[in-house]
């Protein structure tokens, strides 16, 4: 079963920054928190991954807290190509490096 | 370009027929993984390999095989056993970090999947 809980749905206006948030309360120490992405009927993207510091790069921010039950993703300035399911995902350790997939959240960008 | 090819994009068969699903990957990445992807779901792990001549059932392989000949290459036959076989099946690689004692964090990269119709 996925580790994770996120909420099926959010809307952001285009432009604006989108926030999405997830929460795994049950995380071990050493699981990594994963964020992916999927456009309609296409393979997954990979966005961006943290232990237990904030994290950036190009597309997006990881925002861990400090008890690490919980993340946010925040895409700066999101745009309607930003339009997809969101998946957090934590990594089960030592696993080979399978990843367990939630239902994820369907961000909508709207102009 | 590096990369990770499914073929074909849709794929239709009969009932009772087993079928074979293409994944091939030229980032030279050790470990490969096939996924099964319902709708409205998330994807459910069928089977992964992390090196050559080896591989690992997942969460639902009932119904499923794999080979891994080569490193580039991780077939998957849908086989007349597995009682749903329609849906969406996605194929993705991973660099493995051997130096890491499985702390690996390596991200997957996915291929744009394959779309089976068993009629």
């Amino acid at each position: 079963d996925a580790k994770t809980t996120q909420p099926p749905s959010m809307d952001c206006a285009e432009g604006r920054a989108a926030n999405l948030p997830c929460n795994h309360s049950t995380i071990s120490g050493n699981e990594y928190v994963y964020w992916y992405r999927q456009i309609h009927s296409q393979g997954p993207q990979y966005i961006i991954h943290g232990l237990k510091n904030n994290e950036t790069n190009e597309m997006a921010s990881l925002i861990i807290t400090e008890d690490r039950k919980s993340s946010t993703l925040i895409l700066p300035h999101a745009t309607l190509r930003d339009t997809a399911v969101y998946y957090c995902i934590v990594r089960p350790f030592n696993q080979g490096g399978k990843l367990i997939f939630g239902q994820g959240t369907e961000l909508s960008v709207k102009p | 370009d590096g990369g990770i090819t499914q073929s074909p994009k849709y794929l239709f068969r009969k009932e009772g027929q087993n079928v074979t699903l293409s994944c091939e990957q030229n980032l030279n990445h050790d470990a490969m993984y096939w996924y099964r992807q319902d709708p409205g779901q998330g994807l459910r792990l069928i089977y992964y390999s992390q090196i050559v001549n080896d591989f690992q059932k997942g969460d639902i392989a009932e119904g499923y095989s794999v080979s891994r000949e080569k490193k580039e290459s991780f077939p998957l036959t849908v086989t007349s056993a597995q009682k749903n076989p329609t849906a969406f099946y996605l194929c993705a690689s991973r660099k493995w970090d051997r130096g890491s004692g499985g702390l690996s964090y390596n991200e997957q990269f996915f291929g744009p999947g394959t779309r089976l119709t068993v009629l």
